[in-house]
């Protein structure tokens, strides 16, 4: 199985600008997560999807963001307009949630560098 | 979720085996306990989970005590790939897929 595959691994943009990161699930999963890692805020959960419904988006920063899964094997984070704040890397896992057990796979992450 | 208490930091010599100790006191009981952890530049890794039996797979062992209240995760022959940061995280059982990550634990194993 291929895993978790995000693109692009590294963005390097400028504050202003439109960033767009994707993630493709592991086939067969249903569930899908968006995560960002800071030094200052460690690893934190930003929203995820059941079955393509987003179930919890409490972790949003703000309206700059953005996340949809148009199917079940494709989802992207949005980021409009981007800020230096945002840099950070960011990690998309899925789960496939069996009665009441799952465990989430992690991608390797995109790098976002906001100038 | 009940919240975690993880030491910030170990040292292990490599071939010696790792504990891990984790402090959920406010453990609830349909809170399992799981553990992941995160190498350097990857993401993070799911290594093993319980309730309350002792468990064990190919990568660890998870030891919970009899009141649930703290556990022990233990790599038996730490390798210097086992250079991470662990983290212990507790879950409602049925609830939310939710993980909320700590600061967890960096073990450096040392050659």
């Amino acid at each position: 199985d291929a895993g978790v595959i995000q693109s692009p691994r590294h963005e390097v943009t400028e504050m202003g600008q439109e960033v767009t990161l994707r993630c493709k699930p592991i086939s067969g999963h249903n569930s899908l997560f968006w995560y960002r890692q800071t030094m200052m805020r460690g690893l934190e959960l930003l929203i995820y999807f059941n079955n393509n419904v987003p179930i919890d988006d409490s972790g949003m920063p703000e309206d700059r963001f953005s996340a949809k899964m148009p199917n079940a094997s494709f989802s992207t984070l949005k980021i409009q307009p981007s800020e230096p704040r945002d840099s950070a890397v960011y990690f998309c896992a899925s789960s496939k949630l069996q009665g009441a057990q799952s465990t989430q796979y992690f991608g390797p992450g995109t790098r976002l560098t906001v100038l | 979720d009940a919240k975690t208490t993880q030491p910030p930091s170990m040292d292990c010599a490599e071939g010696r085996a790792a504990n891990l100790p984790c402090n959920h006191s406010t453990i609830s009981g349909n809170e399992y306990v799981y553990w992941y952890r995160q190498i350097h530049s990857q993401g993070p890794q799911y290594i093993i989970h319980g309730l309350k039996n002792n468990e064990t797979n190919e990568m660890a062992s998870l030891i919970i005590t009899e009141d649930r209240k703290s556990s022990t995760l233990i790599l038996p022959h730490a390798t210097l790939r086992d250079t991470a940061v662990y983290y212990c995280i507790v879950r409602v059982w049925g609830g939310s897929e939710k993980l909320v990550f700590g600061k967890g634990t960096k073990l450096t194993v040392n050659p």
